[in-house]
């Protein structure tokens, strides 16, 4: 079993949608959460960042961790064009451990 | 803001060249970091560093290597280009070694012929 695993897409949506992006993971020990977004021919750049289990809700978008059930998630509400890129999870133990685990990435595109 | 400056945003070298990829980043941040970025494989990490002229192998350190002789400078060295090594390369640095979210470049698309 893969250690984060990220469906792919990709997932294409109309301008207004509300977007559910997903990751789940195995190793009970991660316990920091992270969204990155990344634009075509750009880096990744950090999106949402929270720790342990619970809700963090920024503007439009909120990112939701679930440690009991393994499993991550990002809404997006009012989706707009813009939105349109590669969304990335990742997530680490902490501790000693400097380690940042990427999920492979969901492709967005948002049509006006 | 954090600036993570890649050198080049294009290269192309032959197999068998020394290529060297430089990233600075103005933050005065302890921890730098190289992944390669490719198509179903997602982010890699090749090399990181927590400290000057210090070093650590990550993930697939095969056939790279690393050096970081200024706090704010990071370079890859491919010793001896492979095709297999043609990849978006992204450097990244972070102020924290355990908690801090990593702050990315524009990457330095790699072609090996």
């Amino acid at each position: 079993q893969k250690e984060v695993e990220q469906d792919p897409g990709p997932l294409s949506v109309p301008e207004g949608a509300i977007v559910s992006l997903n990751c789940t993971y195995s190793n009970s020990a991660f316990q920091y959460f992270m969204w990155y977004r990344q634009y075509s021919r750009k880096g990744p750049e950090l999106l949402m960042y929270t720790y342990s289990s619970g809700n963090k809700e920024d503007g439009r978008f909120t990112a939701q961790v679930d440690k009991s059930s393994k499993y991550i998630s990002l809404f997006i509400r009012d989706s707009q064009p813009s939105d349109s890129a590669t969304y990335l999870c990742a997530m680490s133990s902490g501790g000693s451990n400097y380690k940042l685990t990427f999920g492979k990435g969901t492709l967005l595109t948002v049509n006006p | 803001d954090v600036k993570v400056t890649q050198s080049s945003r294009y290269l192309v070298k032959r197999t068998g060249e020394k290529v060297f990829l430089e990233c600075v980043q103005d933050m005065d941040h302890e921890n730098m970091f190289w992944y390669r970025q490719d198509p179903g494989l997602g982010l890699r990490l090749i090399y990181f560093s927590y400290d000057v002229k210090m070093k650590e192998k990550g993930d697939i350190p095969e056939g790279y290597s690393v050096s970081r002789e200024k706090k704010e400078r990071f370079s890859l060295i491919l010793e001896s280009a492979s095709t297999n090594q043609t990849s978006m390369y992204l450097c990244a640095s972070s102020s924290d070694r355990v908690v801090a979210p990593l702050h990315f470049g524009n990457g330095t698309r790699l072609t090996v012929t």
